[in-house]
C-alpha cells in the first residue's frame, strides 16, 4: 500500500500562509498526490489533487517535489475556518492487484490550529 | 445543493438490535462508499458500490451489509450491532474510484451499548 508520512500537528496564526508537509517516498508513476480535509464534527472535504505540476484552486495550491517524493499543501492567508484535520493522501488498490477499483487510504493527517 | 445527505445523524442502539443507515446523493455519481471512522485510526472503508445494483467489500466488512437498488442511494445495514460497531459513519460518492473528489456526507454518531 502506499503510504504517507504528515506531522501530527501544526500551527498557524490567522492571515499568514500555512504550508502543510507531506511525505510519501513510495509514491509510483501513476499515483495522484490528493488532499482532503476535516472540520470538527464534519464529514472530509475535498481540498485538491495532483499528478506531477503544481496545481491551484480557490481553496489551495498544491507544491509537488520533481522527484515526487512530497508534496506541500499551502494555505495562501490561513482563516479561523481553516482550523481542521488535513489528509495527504495515496490512492490504493481494493481487493487483489489487476484491479480496477481504488480508495482513499485516510491516516491521521494534520491537525491545524489557525490562531486569532 | 444537498450533495451527500445521511439519515440519521445519531443514533443509540441496544446489543443485537438491527439498523439501517440511509445514503443518499444527487450528484448522479456511479459510485458510492460507506467508512467509519473510530478515535486515532483514521477512515476505513467498509464497503462500496461501483453502479446500481452492484456491492463489494472494502477492508472492514464484517458485521455490516450493504445495497444498491437504486443509483442515488445506498444503505448500510447492522443486523446484529455490538459494542465494537460503535463509530462515527461516512457515506461518500464521487464519478469514479480513479481520481475524481470524493463528496462526503456530515455522517451518522451510532453508539451501541
Amino acid at each position: 500500500d502506499a503510504k504517507t508520512t504528515q506531522p501530527n500537528s501544526m500551527e498557524s496564526n490567522e492571515e499568514e500562509p500555512v504550508h502543510l508537509p507531506c511525505n510519501h517516498s513510495t509514491i509510483s508513476g501513476t499515483d495522484y498526490i490528493h488532499w482532503y480535509r476535516q472540520l470538527p464534527s464534519q464529514g472530509p472535504e475535498y481540498v485538491i489533487h495532483g499528478l506531477t505540476s503544481n496545481v491551484n484552486n480557490r481553496m489551495a495550491s498544491l507544491a509537488i517535489a520533481e522527484d515526487r517524493k512530497s508534496s506541500t499543501l499551502i494555505l495562501h492567508r490561513a482563516t479561523l475556518r481553516d482550523a481542521a484535520v488535513y489528509y495527504c493522501i495515496l490512492r490504493d488498490m481494493i481487493g487483489k492487484r489487476g484491479g480496477s477499483n481504488y480508495k482513499l487510504t485516510f491516516g491521521k493527517g494534520t491537525l491545524l490550529t489557525v490562531n486569532p | 445543493n444537498a450533495g451527500v445527505t445521511q439519515t440519521p445523524k445519531f443514533r443509540v442502539l441496544k446489543t443485537g438490535q438491527s439498523m439501517t443507515l440511509l445514503c443518499a446523493q444527487d450528484m448522479n455519481h456511479e459510485y458510492m462508499y460507506w467508512y467509519r471512522q473510530d478515535p486515532g485510526m483514521g477512515l476505513r472503508l467498509i464497503h462500496y458500490s461501483v453502479g446500481e445494483g452492484t456491492t463489494a467489500k472494502g477492508e472492514v466488512p464484517d458485521g455490516y451489509n450493504v445495497s444498491r437498488l437504486k443509483k442515488q442511494n445506498f444503505l448500510l445495514g447492522l443486523e446484529s450491532a455490538a459494542p465494537s460497531q460503535t463509530s462515527v459513519y461516512f457515506c461518500a460518492s464521487s464519478y469514479s474510484t480513479a481520481n475524481q473528489p470524493q463528496h462526503f456526507g456530515d455522517g451518522t454518531r451510532l453508539s451501541i451499548l
